[in-house]
Formats: structure tokens, sequence, C-alpha cells
């Protein structure tokens, strides 16, 4: 079964620029989750997307967006990128199954973005 | 708000040697996950927690919960280089049913061990 998968892997972009960042789920898996890792912030949540809906959201300016398409890959988009955004993009997928529901979390190997 | 400390930050270990890593957090929740990241990685989950006194083991890693006490342990028992990495213990703050993508993690633990 293949794994999360994340796209692009690395990327540099310069201030003002925007970024989209793309994540295909583990097959079945319709609930989608970002992560920012930076060194000194750590693992931060972005927002997770369920069937296309949004179901949560972080602690984030609105420069940062997501969605997630009908087959469950999801997309996140930055806008006027900033040096603070330089992180590790982590995209996340899980099983959601009601009343059988661990919440396990599985990661991809993330998008590292370098803002110049 | 849930916060989540874990302690110590850092951690070198002789081969062979036993060790604990705890993991706190401030509010209720009964679903706490372990994690595990090589450096340039993504994370590689490890153990879920879903109860009072769950107590899970994969090799020479042992992960149990106290839900009262609102603590987390990861035991490392006969360390071994391989062992090195960055553990992470993560909390959700929704039960079965709510937001499940929404893990508050601890700031992680860095194992090195060594010969």
């Amino acid at each position: 079964k293949a794994g999360v998968t994340q796209t692009p892997r690395y990327l540099i972009k310069t201030r003002g620029q925007q970024v989209t960042l793309s994540c295909s789920p583990i097959s079945g898996h319709r609930s989608v989750s970002w992560y920012q890792q930076t060194p000194g912030q750590g693992l931060q949540f972005l927002f997770e997307y369920f069937s296309e809906t949004q179901r949560n959201k972080g602690n984030f300016p609105g420069r940062f967006s997501g969605r997630q398409f009908s087959n469950s890959r999801s997309e996140m988009n930055v806008s006027t990128l900033e040096l603070g955004d330089s992180a590790l993009y982590l995209c996340a997928s899980s099983y959601y199954r009601p009343g059988a529901n661990t919440g396990e979390l599985f990661f991809g190997e993330g998008s590292r973005l370098t803002v110049l | 708000e849930l916060k989540v400390e874990q302690n110590p930050l850092f951690l070198s270990m002789q081969e062979g040697k036993n060790y604990t890593i705890y993991c706190n957090y401030s509010t209720t929740s009964d679903r706490l996950y372990w994690y595990r990241q090589d450096p340039g990685k993504s994370l590689e989950s490890l153990f879920v927690l879903l109860s009072n006194g769950a107590v899970k083991q994969e090799g020479r890693l042992m992960a149990s919960l106290d839900t009262k006490a609102r603590l987390s342990t990861l035991h490392i028992t006969a360390a071994v280089h391989d062992l090195s990495a960055t553990y992470f213990c993560a909390v959700s703050p929704s039960g079965d049913g709510g937001s499940q993508g929404n893990l508050i993690f601890g700031k992680g633990t860095k194992l090195s061990v060594k010969p």
C-alpha cells in the first residue's frame, strides 16, 4: 500500500512569492492534515480536511490556505511568502471510521520550503 | 489550551542502558501517540494509546498512558545505536467523532545512543 506522497520535496522561493504544496493520502484515507515543522516552534497544526471540508484550523494567518479534492488529495497554499515561512511542511492522512477510530496519523516525507 | 511537555529534550545514552522519556499534558485527553523522526525524514508512528492504563511494547520500546496523571512514558530497554532519533509524543484534544487531525505535539526528545 503506497504511503502519503508529497510534492515537491524541496523548493526555494523568494519573499513575496506564493507556493502550492500537494499531498496524496493513503488510499482509503479521507482525512488529511497539514503541519509546519520548524526548529524554533516545533510541529504546529495548520489545518485538517475531511471529505472536502475544512474540519479544523490552527493558529496561522490567512496567507495559509488549503483545500481537498473529491479524490481526497489535498493542496496547501502560502501566499506572500515571508522568511519565517521557511519550514518542513508535513501532510498526514488518517482513516476515519465512527466508533472505531484510532486517530493515528500517517505522515508523508514532507516538502521543505526555503524562503530567501 | 492543551499543552504537551516532554522531558528530557536531549538524552545521550550508552548502549545497553535503560531510560525513560516523559510526556505530560495539561488537559483531559485519552488519546496519546508516540512518533519517531530520523534526521531529514518524516514521522513514523510508534504507538497509539487510547485508554487509561494502556501499555504497548515493540522491541526495546514500551509506552504507557496514565490519563489520571496526564502522563505517558516511553521506556527504552537496553538501548542500541539504531534507536538514535527524535521521539515525539502527541495528544489529541478531541475524542472519537471529533477532529482527529489536530494533534498537539511535544517539543521532542533527541536521543543519541553511543557505543
